[in-house]
């Protein structure tokens, strides 16, 4: 299956710690990436390859997998991290794959 | 640096054909290592893949948008286009253009909102 699975949304408190997963074949094969969209605005990378940030985005963003099972972690949420959280990884046909996005709220 | 536009129609009338070009600049659309996509995300939805291609014309289509999308490249240009037939409703949409590289993943095009309506 070339499917990627995300809990629909989840909630963290101002400063706390939380995990966003994503599930799915293709991961085990590839590495995934996570995406931030925030209303009106395209998606931005967050964390790609095994857990690397690109310029810009702070330190408590960061990644991991393990066998089918990727997972974002935001240590210590800002409430300017709300938003939607999409996971992505090819599949061994070439085709892209999306996650049906984690919905984020900083309480 | 890497930037990718959209450009395009902002409206289509149903059974019409959407035409939309991506133009690339930062990276030569011709190097081997990346594949070029289209994703689009209807409003309030989810993002869903519609096709991706590399610079030698190799395609690959969403299986259920399949024979209604046909993507091409052009290296001199530096451009790659989408064509998407028999448009209806259910195709309005947010339609972005994205490079995808194996390692670092996706870099987007800012978008481009295409409304299906008469």
């Amino acid at each position: 299956s070339s499917e990627l699975t995300q809990d629909p949304a989840v909630s963290v408190a101002l400063g706390q710690t939380v995990r966003i997963t994503c599930q799915g074949d293709s991961l085990r094969s590839y590495y995934g990436s996570w995406y931030q969209q925030k209303p009106g605005q395209a998606p931005v990378a967050v964390i790609y390859g095994r857990n690397s940030r690109p310029s810009g985005i702070p330190d408590r963003f960061s990644g991991s997998k393990s066998g089918n099972t990727a997972a974002l972690i935001i240590g210590g949420a800002q409430a300017e991290d709300e938003a939607d959280y999409y996971c992505y990884c090819r599949d061994g046909n070439g085709h892209w794959v999306f996650g049906g996005g984690t919905k984020l709220t900083v309480l | 640096q890497l930037q990718l536009q959209e450009s395009g129609p902002g409206l289509v009338r149903p059974s019409e054909t959407l035409s939309l070009t991506c133009t690339v600049s930062g990276v030569s659309i011709g190097s081997s290592d990346y594949s070029w996509g289209w994703v689009r995300q209807p409003p309030g939805k989810g993002l869903e893949w519609i096709g991706s291609i590399y610079y030698n014309g190799v395609t690959y289509y969403s299986a259920s948008l399949k024979g209604r999308v046909t993507m091409s490249v052009d290296t001199s240009r530096n451009h790659f286009s989408l064509q998407f037939t028999s448009m209806t409703a259910a195709d309005t949409a947010v339609y972005y253009c994205a490079r995808g590289d194996i390692f670092t993943g996706l870099v987007w095009g800012q978008g481009t909102l295409v409304t299906v309506s008469s």
